[in-house]
């Protein structure tokens, strides 16, 4: 059981580059969701979805784009990458409904640098 | 804006020693309460969670945290630290007041000294 897989683990772009991160889960989780750690700020919530077809924001969303076509994935894209989106980034899932009853499962992270 | 406060960013005790980290929530309705821990380029993985049934929890590897309503905490507590609990530990809360989504705090480092 791979739980949630994420790849690339490390990634280097220049400014302006465009890339995907990809995020697949094999728990048949209704919820998804992306966040970006950051030193002194913890995780925070990019984008998320509760189902395939539906994706909302989170707190963070600006130059980052989702989509959720199937179950199982749910990419991050960057459009136009910029140093400010350095950081490690999270995908976590887990099954729908109340976010207090149901915990997140965490990939292991890819790190990017944009320079 | 709902928040989760973190009392100090670096935490060091000696091994044996208490391991205290502190974390503290606003919410005016009952919150779910976590504690998430990650270890060097690892993701994180849950500690302990506070789902109302009862106010003391306990967790893994040896890991408690006391729900403190009147003091809107949920410290997180060790009796005698190892040289393995160095790590980064997350507290994190979830209610209706904050969307159904998991809202973490800035993090606490943990260092054991031998």
């Amino acid at each position: 059981n791979a739980g949630v897989t994420q790849t690339p683990k490390f990634q280097v772009l220049k400014t302006g580059q465009s890339m995907t991160l990809q995020c697949a889960q094999d728990m048949n989780h209704e919820y998804m969701s992306w966040y970006r750690q950051d030193p002194g700020m913890g995780l925070r919530l990019i984008h998320y979805s509760v189902g395939a077809g539906i994706t909302d924001q989170g707190e963070v969303p600006n130059g980052y784009n989702v989509s959720r076509s199937t179950t199982e994935d749910f990419p991050l894209r960057l459009l136009s990458a910029a140093p400010s989106q350095t950081s490690v980034y999270f995908c976590a899932s887990r099954t729908g409904g109340n976010a207090g009853a149901n915990v997140l499962t965490f990939g292991a992270g890819s790190r990017l640098t944009v320079l | 804006a709902q928040s989760v406060t973190q009392l100090g960013s670096h935490v060091s005790v000696s091994e044996g020693a208490l391991v205290l980290l502190r974390c503290n929530y606003s919410s005016s309705v009952p919150p779910y309460l976590f504690w998430y821990v990650q270890y060097p380029n690892q993701g994180l993985q849950l500690l302990l969670k506070y789902t109302s049934a009862a106010t003391l929890v306990k967790g893994i590897n040896g890991f408690e945290a006391e729900f403190k309503k009147s003091e809107t905490s949920f410290h997180l507590t060790k009796p005698s630290a190892h040289m393995s609990d160095a790590a980064e530990y997350f507290c994190a809360v979830t209610s209706w007041e904050y969307g159904n989504k998991l809202v973490f705090g800035a993090g606490t480092i943990l260092r054991v000294k031998s």
